[in-house]
Parts: structure tokens; sequence; C-alpha cells
């Protein structure tokens, strides 16, 4: 079992550029794919990036994803920030067939 | 392209059970994973568990014993049972279908809101 710790919140201007963190207590971060959510007040969460780096379509190319064994973190990059992409965002992983979550970042764009 | 629609909001009192459903449509349910995800007011997400066609339920530790994950193919619908509920159970509960390879949670279901009071 591992635990995945994210930044409480962070905020940033728009047309900036932010990078949410995602830390794995144990086990390497490169062995399970990490997905990253979106979640908007009131509605459910929507998929930013899949298996580390991979954007859904639809999702514009701001949004980023990698992965750096040596901090045994991942980490989801927006840049040209935009006033809607105020939200929560939820890293995920998983081990053998249990899901599990970091505990959230709020993006605040100011 | 998968659907999930997700059965209405439930009010229980301390110590009885709910069932929520999600009815699936589009592509081939009986292939599909699906799992429980909830929310607590103002908390992050947490995953219960979930159903597969292969391997069957598999369930978080702190829901063992307590929630009973089910489908039902003829009518695409997956459902989450949870007993003994608490005030600490109040919470949006969503479902959500697995993908690919790295187990990524797309669509999600709407949300159903769960509220356990006397």
């Amino acid at each position: 079992n591992f635990m995945l710790t994210q930044p409480h919140s962070v905020s940033e201007s728009p047309g900036k550029t932010v990078t949410i963190s995602c830390t794995r207590s144990s086990g390497y971060i490169a062995s399970n794919y990490v997905q990253w959510y979106q979640q908007r007040p009131g509605s459910s969460p929507t998929t930013v990036i899949f298996e580390d780096n991979q954007r859904p379509s639809g999702v514009p190319d701001r949004f980023s994803g990698s992965i750096d064994s040596s901090s045994n973190s991942a980490s989801l990059t927006i840049s040209g920030l935009k006033t809607e992409d105020e939200a929560d965002y939820y890293c995920q992983s998983y081990y053998e067939s249990i899901k599990v979550f970091g505990g959230g970042t709020r993006l605040t764009v100011l | 392209q998968v659907q999930l629609v997700q059965s209405g909001a439930e009010v229980r009192k301390p110590g009885s059970s709910v069932k929520v459903s999600c009815q699936a449509s589009g592509g081939t349910f009986s292939s599909y994973v699906f799992s429980w995800v909830r929310q607590a007011p103002g908390q992050g997400l947490e995953w219960m568990g979930q159903i597969t066609p292969i391997f069957g339920t598999q369930y978080a530790q702190k829901f063992q014993g307590r929630v009973t994950i089910t489908a039902d193919d003829f009518n695409t619908t997956v459902y989450v049972e949870l007993r003994s509920l608490r005030s600490d159970d109040t919470a949006m509960y969503y479902c959500a279908r697995e993908r690919g390879r790295g187990a990524w949670f797309d669509p999600w279901g709407q949300g159903t809101l769960v509220t356990v009071s006397s």
C-alpha cells in the first residue's frame, strides 16, 4: 500500500505556468501509471492526463504530465493559465487492483 | 461513447443501508471494469472498490465487510450498497468506468448524494 501526497493549494496568475506535484510514499512512481483529474465545483471529475503523460482528446496541450523517478513523484504542468483552469486537481495511481488518489490540490488563478 | 447515469439523492438514518445505481449506455457493458468513488463534503476522492468481468469484486480495505458492488448485465447497471451507515458516510458517490493499461477513470457518472442523518 502507498499514499500519494499533493500540495493542498497552489496559486498563479493568468498566462503563467504552474506545476502540481504528486509524491508516492513507497514503491516506485514509475511502477504504475499516474492519472490526473480536474474537478470544478459542483461537477464530476474529468481526466486531463492519463498514463503519466497522455492527454485525452479535447484537453488542450497546455496540460502536460511527467514522472520524476529521482523524487518519486509525478507532476501536472499547466501553461498559459486561464481563469477556467481554476479547479481541484487529483492524481491517481494503483497497485494490483487497488486504486489510490492523492488528497487533491486547489488551483487558484488570480 | 459510454455514458453513466446514476440514481437520485438518498437520505438515510444511521445504521441503515443504501443502494445506489449507475446505468451505462453505449459500448459492451459486460467487458468493462467499474469503480465506485466517494467524496465527502469539502474532501477529496476516495476509491471504494470495483467490479470486473473476470476477477469479480475488489474493495478498499476501509470498506471491507460493509460494501457490496454488483452488476446487472441485462440492465447494464452497476450498484453499490453500503451498510451500517454512519454520519461520516455522507458524501457524493460516483461510478466510473476504468480504461486502458493505466486504469484511468472515464467517464464518470454525475454523482449521487447520500445524506446520513438522524
